[in-house]
């Protein structure tokens, strides 16, 4: 079973506009986080945000917010006021304090968004 | 702009060439990652460093050969490639401590191609 599941492979959002990445995550571990990064064409991974399991609040920065669902294990991104620049790659990740994983990223299979003018 | 660093942005080698591609990091991170990222797809974990020794080879042929010289500098030696290596090359850093809330910083990555 998958640890990470992004179900949208691409999604596209006018400009301006505010757009929701899916992300569920699965794991039996308490103690986790929760990260997603953004990979334009160039290749680089750039962090945006982080959510620890034990937080209560979601999540923010900047135009990014995490709405965390933790009794849902969802993690979805919001990104608000959408940029062309925000067209790219992201990816939702994960890693467990004392699961399989050895405290390794665990990746989703990715969303490409696409912003259009 | 990124701390981590690495070298050369783009290489082209035959399968006969010894290469090796550079990473470094100036955030006093003391865990350092290789990944392996083929298009349209997640990255893939290669090598963990911790403290400068390795703690995690996720099964990597003895093709890649990582070194760790510092706390601050990551090599990946690289010997008698396939074609099917061609792919995007991460380093990633981060603080080891409390392990699930450590993010890990990446580079901007190396394009390899093997001819």
């Amino acid at each position: 079973a998958q640890k990470i599941t992004q179900t949208q492979p691409g999604m596209f959002v006018q400009e301006k506009e505010a757009v929701t990445l899916d992300c569920t995550y699965d794991t039996s571990d308490q103690s986790y986080g929760l990260f997603w990064y953004k990979q334009p064409s160039s290749g680089e991974m750039i962090f945006l945000i982080y959510q620890g399991s034990y937080d209560e609040q979601n999540a923010t920065e900047g135009r990014y917010s995490l709405n965390f669902q933790k009794a849902r294990k969802s993690a979805n991104l919001v990104i608000s006021a959408s940029q062309l620049g925000d067209s790219a790659m992201y990816f939702c990740a994960m890693r467990e304090e004392h699961g399989g994983s050895q405290g390794n990223l665990i990746f989703g299979k990715g969303t490409k968004l696409s912003v259009k003018p | 702009d990124t701390e981590v660093t690495q070298t050369p942005k783009h290489l082209v080698m035959g399968m006969t060439n010894k290469k090796s591609l550079k990473c470094e990091q100036h955030m006093g991170h003391r865990a350092m990652y290789w990944y392996k990222q083929k298009a349209k797809k997640p990255p893939e974990l290669m090598f963990v460093y911790s403290y400068e020794k390795l703690s995690i080879n996720e099964s990597v042929p003895s093709r890649f050969s990582p070194e760790c010289p510092n706390s601050s500098l990551l090599n990946l030696h690289l010997h008698a490639l396939q074609p099917e290596d061609s792919a995007l090359y991460l380093c990633a850093s981060s603080q080891p401590g409390r392990t699930s809330h450590d993010t890990q910083y990446f580079g901007p990555g190396t394009r390899l191609t093997v001819l």
